[in-house]
Parts: structure tokens; sequence; C-alpha cells
């Protein structure tokens, strides 16, 4: 149980043009998602905290405009990267927590490796 | 501002016994302790929860004193594949805060 997926796992794009990464919880239903990004030999970097049917919360320092999250179901929410450039490339990984007794925990997707060329 | 200190890195040959100690002076009453095991370009895996005193599953242990502010993850007999990242995380789970990841533990496991 408590399996989280992410698609997709990579992707390359051109500079100028919008990502979309998908989150999806396969065995259990998320109220809450997290968005986090991960630069090469660095921690985990909270993005952003995202409910079920209302407006995602950012970090201090995220612009919520290059970054939309969407978490229109229990299951799926969604990064796009808007406009993407260079300085965009990284790892974003997303997190779901469940609400079940036993569930309140964050359980974290593979991750999707973002090449911006 | 990450609420945890860990070490920075740690080494330990196959078989041995590794216990990774955290710090976390300002938990809160309601703070769970969590703990995470990362692998290179993959998200962070769920190792082990705890609230006080000791959990133990398949792959590990965790001790917490009386006072909460520390904890240890407890790996027994390690082996090369425990190479990797280890994040200790405080959190109140029922409120559904984020984890707000410190820089981790690396592990490297030698044979």
């Amino acid at each position: 149980g408590a399996v989280v997926s992410q698609h997709p796992s990579w992707v390359i794009c051109k500079s100028g043009t919008s990502v979309k990464i998908e989150c999806r919880s396969l065995d259990f239903q998320a109220t809450t998602m997290f968005w986090y990004r991960q630069f090469p030999k660095q921690s985990l970097m909270l993005m952003a905290t995202s409910n079920e049917g209302s407006k995602a919360t950012y970090e201090q320092g995220v612009e919520k405009d290059k970054f939309l999250i969407n978490h229109a179901s229990l299951t799926l929410s969604t990064l796009t990267v808007t406009s993407a450039h260079p300085e965009d490339s990284s790892f974003y990984i997303c997190s779901a927590m469940g609400t079940a007794p036993g569930m309140e925990t964050q359980y974290f997707g593979p991750g999707t490796r973002l090449l911006v060329l | 501002l990450a609420k945890t200190t860990q070490p920075i890195s740690m080494d330990s040959y196959e078989g041995q016994e590794v216990n990774i100690t955290c710090s976390h002076n300002n938990i809160a009453t309601n703070d769970y302790i969590t703990w995470y095991q990362q692998f290179p370009s993959q998200g962070p895996r769920f190792i082990i929860q705890g609230y006080k005193t000791k959990v133990t599953n398949e792959v590990a242990s965790l001790f917490i004193p009386a006072d909460r502010k520390s904890s240890t993850l407890s790996l027994p007999r390690v082996s090369l594949s425990d190479t990797a990242v280890y994040y200790c995380l405080v959190g109140d789970n029922q409120a559904g805060t984020a984890l707000i990841f410190g820089k981790g533990t690396t592990l490297s496991v030698s044979s």
C-alpha cells in the first residue's frame, strides 16, 4: 500500500515551453500533496502544499505563476512548469498524505527529472 | 529552516549495525519522528515512524528517549545496498503540514 506515482519519469524540453508533471496516489486518497525540487547533491526543497479543491500554498521564493499546481481530485495533483528555462532543470518530487488511520505520513513519488535545453 | 540536526556522513562495513542519531530539540507535542531513505535519482522511501519509546519494523528500529529531543535510527547488519542518504524529519501528521528536509546523513557501506 501507500504507492505514489509520477509521470513522466523524465522529460527534456526546449527553453520557453511548458511541462506538466502528474502525481498520483494509487491506493489511497490524499487530501494533501506536496511538491519538492532537488538539485544535485542537495536536499529536497519544499515548493508548495496542495490541498484538494483549493489553491496551493507556495513557499517563499517560489513563483506561483511559473509553477502552476492543480489538485483536482483526491488522487491527482499536477505541477506545470510554465515557460521553462535551463535554471528550472531539476528533480521534481511529489508526496502525498492520506487521512485514513495509519496513512498520516508523507509517501513520496519516484521523482521526475526535468532537463530544459 | 530544518527542525533537525544529523551527522553529515557516516561510514560502515557490511554486517555491522549502524546507528544514526538525530537531534530535534524543539520538537512539538504533536510532532511525530519519521525517517526516510533516498537513493540517487529516486524519491525518498519511508523507513519508520514513531512518537515515543521504541518502534521496530522489518528493516529498522527507532529509539526515542522520554524527552523526545533526539532519536536514533538503528539499521541491523547493513549491506552495500544500504548506502544512501537518510533523513530524519519531525512534523505534525494530523495537521497535514509538510515535512521540511535537512541535509540528511550520507551512509556509505563498504565491503
